[in-house]
């Protein structure tokens, strides 16, 4: 159980253009998930917590009008990155968390490898 | 603010023990938890403490000290497949507030 998926695994986009990112819990309900960033060889950067029928918490220094969250249903979470650039090349990586586990126990999705041309 | 000190390397020999440290500075505490991640891979939960004291699973022991703002992850009868990045997670409230930068562990025959 507690599986997460995340779809596209990889995606190359060219500079300008947007690429959505989705995160699905497929067998529980996730009223929170989480949006983390990862660059080669260096640790995961939280950048937005994502509940569900509201509007997503960014971290300081993340610009929400750049990365779009929305979190439509108790399953589902999308990343949209708006005018992508080289330096949003990156892993994307996104958790859940399930209402009845502990708080500290996130299930983490496969990530996505964003490379922008 | 939070932060994290991990050691960036630590290498062990196959069957060997490992003990991996992480100090924190934060104004809230509500807990220290490690994950490991392998290359190009998802991080996966290994264990959590909330309070003082030892915290068993298999091979993998993880330790807090709150009144010395440290903590580490023992991991016993080591096998290659244990090569990975361990990384600690501070956390305040339902958030995992902050990663560590990890430690890169390479077990060696």
């Amino acid at each position: 159980g507690a599986v997460v998926s995340q779809h596209p695994s990889w995606v190359i986009c060219k500079s300008g253009t947007s690429v959505k990112i989705e995160c699905r819990s497929l067998d529980f309900q996730a009223t929170t998930m989480f949006w983390y960033r990862q660059f080669p060889k260096q640790s995961l950067m939280l950048m937005a917590t994502s509940n569900e029928g509201s509007k997503a918490t960014y971290e300081q220094g993340v610009e929400k009008d750049k990365f779009l969250i929305n979190h439509a249903s108790l399953t589902l979470s999308t990343l949209t990155v708006t005018s992508a650039h080289p330096e949003d090349s990156s892993f994307y990586i996104c958790s859940a968390a399930q209402t009845s586990g502990g708080p500290h126990e996130q299930y983490f999705g496969p990530g996505t490898r964003l490379t922008v041309t | 603010g939070q932060s994290l000190e991990q050691p960036s390397e630590v290498t062990a020999v196959e069957g060997a023990i490992v003990q991996m440290n992480c100090t924190y500075q934060t104004s809230g505490f509500y807990g220290l938890s490690w994950y490991q991640q392998h290359d190009g891979g998802a991080p996966t939960f290994l264990s959590y403490n909330a309070l003082d004291g030892l915290e068993e699973t298999g091979r993998f022991s993880s330790f807090l000290s709150r009144s010395d703002s440290y903590g580490y992850l023992l991991l016993q009868e080591l096998q290659m497949k244990d090569s990975a990045s361990y990384f600690c997670v501070l956390h305040s409230g339902n958030t995992p507030l902050v990663f560590g930068k990890g430690t890169r562990l390479s077990v060696i025959a």
